[in-house]
């Protein structure tokens, strides 16, 4: 079993829609958790941390349930612009940081 | 600034050929990977080295060797290369819990 395992997708949304990624993980003592973005032919970025409590950075919203072991990510209001590959990255035992295998989104107009 | 840095970024290499990819970051970080990226398959960790003098060895390993020079350098040593090598190589470092800043990848195809 992979450590980390996503939403296969793809995902093609219009613009203006909500989407919503899961990704699960297997260690329960895993310690940090991330979402990353990665544009096509380019190097993954990090799009946000995500936090026990939750945490927001405008449209996007993370997500962290520890009892079920799974992260999510929020899109509300997509544009075309969040068109891109969504990782999520979980801090297995620091340093031993592992990813899933990525969702595509692809935002129509 | 640089960040990190890896060369080359395209590598074309016949079947049992040897190579390394160099990688270095200016971030003092502790902690540096190496992920190989292919179709469907994501990032996965080829090996990681917590600190100076230590290295660890990922999902996929087998057919890699990896040096921490020091602390700013990481390099991955391909000793005969395959034609199952054929990937996009990433270069990452982190302070351990924290993100971790990729370089710009390694197209290498193994004919």
């Amino acid at each position: 079993r992979k450590e980390v395992e996503q939403d296969p997708g793809p995902f093609n949304v219009p613009e203006g829609a909500t989407v919503a990624f899961n990704c699960t993980y297997s260690n329960s003592a895993s310690q940090s958790f991330f979402w990353y973005r990665q544009d096509c032919r380019k190097e993954p970025k990090l799009l946000m941390s995500v936090y026990s409590s939750g945490n927001e950075d405008g449209r996007f919203t993370a997500q962290l349930n520890r009892a079920s072991q799974y992260i999510s990510l929020l899109i509300r209001d997509s544009k075309l612009s969040d068109s891109a590959t969504y990782l999520c990255a979980v801090n297995v035992e620091p340093p031993d940081m592992r990813f899933g295998a990525g969702t595509r989104l692809t935002v129509k107009p | 600034n640089a960040g990190v840095t890896q060369t080359p970024k395209f590598q074309v290499l016949k079947t049992g050929q040897s190579m390394t990819l160099q990688c270095a970051q200016d971030m003092n970080h502790n902690s540096m990977y190496w992920y190989r990226q292919d179709p469907g398959m994501g990032l996965r960790l080829i090996y990681y080295s917590a600190s100076e003098g230590t290295t660890d060895k990922g999902e996929v390993p087998n057919g890699y060797n990896v040096s921490r020079l020091n602390k700013r350098e990481f390099s991955l040593r391909l000793e005969s290369a395959a034609p199952s090598q054929t990937s996009v190589y990433f270069c990452a470092s982190s302070s351990g819990f924290e993100k971790l800043f990729f370089g710009s990848g390694t197209q290498l195809s193994v004919l």
